[in-house]
């Protein structure tokens, strides 16, 4: 079966502009799960999504947001863009949130 | 405030050698715990998951044992090879549906 999908896989953009991310989970999988990767901090929890419903939110500030819609899938939004948001943003599916989690490639996001 | 931590950060070791990694945390109210590895630029790779009941999970040449009481895991990698080489990652899993990772271990097996 197909695995987590994420797209765009590379996105460069200029700071203040917004950015939107797209991930697809595995089929069947309700939960879907937002984290951002930089060398000086690691992996960081963004959100988590079930049925449609944010459950749990990292310590980030407001210009992240996501949303979830009824076929799983998710997107995630960053506004007023910083230099410092420059990662590797990756999404993780599971079938209710408290089983293996399957990573998508991410997506590597600069901003200049 | 739950704080992951694995040693060593990097290791090299030559190709045949077993070897071990390090996860240790510091609130044993954990769900599960799960092993990842990373490629350079790539998503993470889920190898082993451990519910907090289990003791230890084996696929192939990989082992992974958790002690909750200890706050400690381990990843015990067998006659390690070349494809080996990535960065492992620990991750622990709550009531709170959020994964939270440790540092990684950078590892490279030379042939």
């Amino acid at each position: 079966k197909a695995g987590v999908t994420q797209t765009p896989r590379y996105l460069i953009k200029t700071r203040g502009q917004q950015v939107t991310l797209s991930c697809s989970p595995i089929s069947g999988h309700r939960s879907v799960s937002w984290y951002q990767q930089t060398p000086g901090q690691g992996l960081q929890f963004l959100f988590e999504y079930f049925s449609e419903t944010q459950r749990n939110k990292g310590n980030f500030p407001g210009r992240f947001s996501g949303r979830q819609f009824s076929n799983s899938r998710s997107e995630m939004n960053v506004s007023t863009l910083e230099l410092g948001d420059s990662a590797l943003y990756l999404c993780a599916s599971s079938l209710t949130g408290t089983e293996k989690a399957f990573f998508g490639q991410g997506t590597r996001l600069t901003v200049v | 405030k739950q704080e992951v931590t694995q040693i060593p950060a990097a290791l090299s070791v030559p190709e045949g050698e077993n070897l071990v990694l390090n996860c240790s945390f510091t609130d044993s109210a954990i769900y599960n715990l799960q092993w990842f590895r990373q490629d350079p630029g790539k998503g993470l790779t889920s190898l082993l998951l451990i519910q907090s009941s289990q003791r230890e999970q084996t696929s192939g040449r990989l082992n992974a044992s958790l002690d909750k009481s200890s706050g400690r895991s381990t990843l015990y990698i067998a006659a390690s090879q070349p494809g080996d080489s990535a960065t492992y990652l620990c991750a622990l899993g709550g009531a709170t549906n959020k994964l939270i990772f440790g540092t990684g271990t950078l590892l490279a097996v030379q042939p």
